[in-house]
């Protein structure tokens, strides 16, 4: 098994530009989420999915859109990237439909100037 | 608004000086608190998850308790391998709220 993957690893934006980042897993866990992750406020959540075709929010969702078409994929969207969305992002996910052991992907590193 | 407060934010020991980190939360109906630990450049791997108060978790070095209000991740003997980001998040129905974390540097 290869776990979570995520692509890219790093991006660079310019403000104003969208990109998708890319999460996968191969394990068939239900529950899929993104974080980001900035220098001394630990991981916050963003978006959250507890299966196909259901989304929700976290507590930090704007600026990001994202939708769960398979149980594997739960890409993130960025609609027009600002400055304040640099971060390093993690996606995760867990079996079952809820939060608890969850697996985390490599990152992906994003700057936006 | 659930949250959760980790100290110290930087523990640097010497190799076999044990030591404790504390995680303290608040939160409306506890489902779970979770140990983390994250290496540089790497997202977070799993340690522990700790449901009710008095309950304790082991693995190798580690070990987590749960009170009603903290939980405590005690690192005995550490080796320099035990040098890393220890992350504690509780659960509250789907979302994981995290702390900042507590860096931890071990000395040979």
């Amino acid at each position: 098994n290869a776990g979570v993957t995520q692509t890219p690893k790093f991006q660079v934006l310019k403000t104003g530009q969208s990109m998708t980042l890319q999460c996968a897993q191969d394990m068939n866990h239900e529950y899929m989420s993104w974080y980001r992750q900035d220098p001394g406020m630990g991981l916050r959540l963003i978006h959250y999915s507890v299966g196909a075709g259901i989304t929700d929010q976290g507590e930090v969702p704007n600026g990001y859109n994202v939708s769960r078409s398979t149980t594997e994929d739960f890409p993130l969207r960025l609609l027009s990237a600002a400055p304040s969305q640099t971060s390093v992002y993690f996606c995760a996910s867990s079996y079952g439909g809820t939060p608890w052991e969850q697996y985390f992907g490599p990152g992906t590193r994003l700057t936006v100037t | 608004e659930d949250q959760v407060t980790q100290s110290p934010e930087a523990l640097r020991l010497q190799e076999g000086e044990s030591s404790s980190l504390n995680c303290s939360y608040t939160v409306s109906g506890l489902r779970g608190l979770f140990w983390y630990r994250q290496d540089p450049g790497k997202g977070p791997e799993f340690l522990f998850t700790l449901y009710s108060a008095g309950e304790e978790k082991e693995k190798e070095r580690l070990k987590a308790t749960l009170t009603k209000k903290e939980s405590f991740l005690h690192i005995t003997a550490p080796k320099p391998e035990d040098s890393a980001t220890y992350l504690c998040a509780v659960r509250d129905d789907y979302k994981l709220s995290f702390g900042a974390g507590t860096t931890v540097t071990v000395r040979a």
